[in-house]
């Protein structure tokens, strides 16, 4: 069975400040797509940034940064300089044949 | 990436009463989801609909409670029947982008309270 988990129901940051939040999974396939979602209060689900598992390097994209290491079903979401407007829930989730959702982690931004 | 609205984007029923909600695609998609949200809760997916066939339901989820309609590649509906307050949840569709493997683009959500 496919399964994330995401250890951290909240954290915070404060602003400019660098911020890791905490992912790991667990699936039998070699082949998968993971993902960081942002859900902000008006309950938009937004794609923060994917990765291929086949794809050994880091995905990046923009302030938004992973740490993937496949080895240890590890999937880390790292937001540097982060910003009033990064406060929101944040989901990793696996995608083998369908999209799994880890419980989520509340971020909250601090002035 | 696609666009996606929902309608009603909340509503409050009363026990024992349905609700359909719609979702609507800017552009043609094969695969459109639908998951549940409940309060406090991560999304859990309930069925994936395509065009011209039957939806695929998940574990827990059956056809009679929330029957899902997918008339054209832009369009899809899903029903929750026979309401009872455990149903009170975000109802929320989301759309595969052909163009990007994989990739999952949401709908605002629907707000559902059963009363």
């Amino acid at each position: 069975a496919q399964t994330v988990t995401q250890s951290q129901p909240e954290m915070s940051v404060q602003e400019a400040e660098t911020v890791t939040l905490s992912c790991t999974y667990d699936t039998s396939e070699s082949d998968y797509y993971l993902f960081w979602y942002k859900q902000p209060p008006s309950r938009q689900m937004i794609l923060v940034i994917r990765q291929e598992a086949y794809k050994q390097q880091n995905a990046t994209e923009n302030r938004f940064s992973v740490n993937f290491q496949k080895a240890a079903k590890s999937f880390s979401l790292k937001i540097s300089d982060s910003q009033l407007g990064d406060a929101a829930m944040y989901f990793c989730s696996l995608d083998t044949d369908k999209l799994i959702f880890g419980t989520g982690t509340r971020l909250q931004v601090f002035p | 990436s696609a666009v996606i609205s929902q309608k009603p984007s909340r509503d409050i029923c009363q026990r024992g009463t349905s609700l359909t909600i719609q979702c609507q695609v800017d552009s043609q998609v094969t695969m459109m989801f639908w998951y549940r949200q409940q309060p406090g809760q991560s999304l859990t997916l309930i069925a994936t609909a395509n065009q011209g066939s039957e939806a695929t339901y998940e574990s827990g989820f059956v056809i009679d409670k929330f029957p899902i309609s997918r008339p054209n590649l832009t369009f899809s509906t899903l029903t929750v029947s026979n309401m009872s307050p455990e149903d009170s949840s975000i109802y929320l569709c989301s759309v595969e982008d052909g163009a990007l493997v994989n990739e999952q683009f949401f709908g605002p959500g629907t707000r559902l309270t059963v009363l």
